[in-house]
């Protein structure tokens, strides 16, 4: 229950097109879910997180899409660039907890 | 505001030594959390301290240690190496107030047991 399952693994997306990335989750006591990015010898960093209070947020070419019902939330990068060539990952938690529950990271590769 | 900053960068180490990782969290954040990432297995939590207190403790042995200064600073210790320990280690502090306080990655400590 306090998994958060993120696929895909990994995602191949030519230059300009949509890169989608979803998570799935079962603890319904979750209310707050960040996404974060890493690049090659960094460490993550927050990208763009959401509430359950609203369906989509947006943040330039990022939006995450959030379906309470379904469980799932969703990463969209629209004209993905190949500065946007990370590793992705999802995150879960509820206030009052002091931990993210990670999902497991999807490499993009974005081809020029 | 001077980010997380982690030392040593790089760390090779021989199997059953043990070893001593730094963390220095950004200015006024209290909470430090450490990571095992592996190309496999993901960010896997080791613990968080608050306060000096360790508030929270992930599914690792008892080799895998830490403790936090009265500054904030924060030490990872892991006794006895193992070949399965060698991994990116990252550090990320916050200000440890739940979900509204976004976490703080510094870039790691490669280290390599061989």
């Amino acid at each position: 229950q306090q998994q958060v399952k993120q696929s895909p693994q990994s995602l191949i997306v030519q230059k300009g097109g949509i890169s989608i990335i979803n998570c799935a989750y079962e603890n319904t006591a979750f209310d707050y879910f960040p996404w974060y990015q890493q690049f090659p010898g960094k460490g993550p960093a927050l990208l763009i997180a959401i509430r359950p209070d609203v369906s989509e947020k947006k943040e330039g070419r990022f939006t995450i899409s959030f379906n309470k019902s379904a469980k799932q939330f969703s990463l969209h990068i629209m004209d993905s660039q190949p500065g946007d060539s990370a590793t992705y990952f999802c995150a879960a938690t509820w206030e009052g907890n002091y931990q993210l529950i990670w999902g497991a990271g999807t490499k993009l590769i974005i081809k020029p | 505001k001077a980010g997380v900053t982690q030392t040593p960068r790089y760390l090779i180490k021989t199997r059953g030594q043990q070893v001593t990782l730094s963390c220095s969290p950004i200015s006024g954040h209290r909470s430090v959390s450490w990571y095992q990432q592996t190309p496999g297995q993901g960010l896997q939590f080791l613990f968080e301290y608050f306060s000096e207190t360790q508030r929270n403790k992930g599914n690792f042995p008892g080799r895998f240690s830490g403790r936090q200064f009265s500054n904030s600073r924060s030490e990872m210790n892991v006794s006895t190496l193992e070949l399965g320990d060698s991994a990116l280690y990252l550090c990320a502090s916050s200000l440890g107030q739940g979900s509204n306080s976004p976490l703080h990655f510094g870039n790691g400590t490669r280290l390599t047991v061989t």
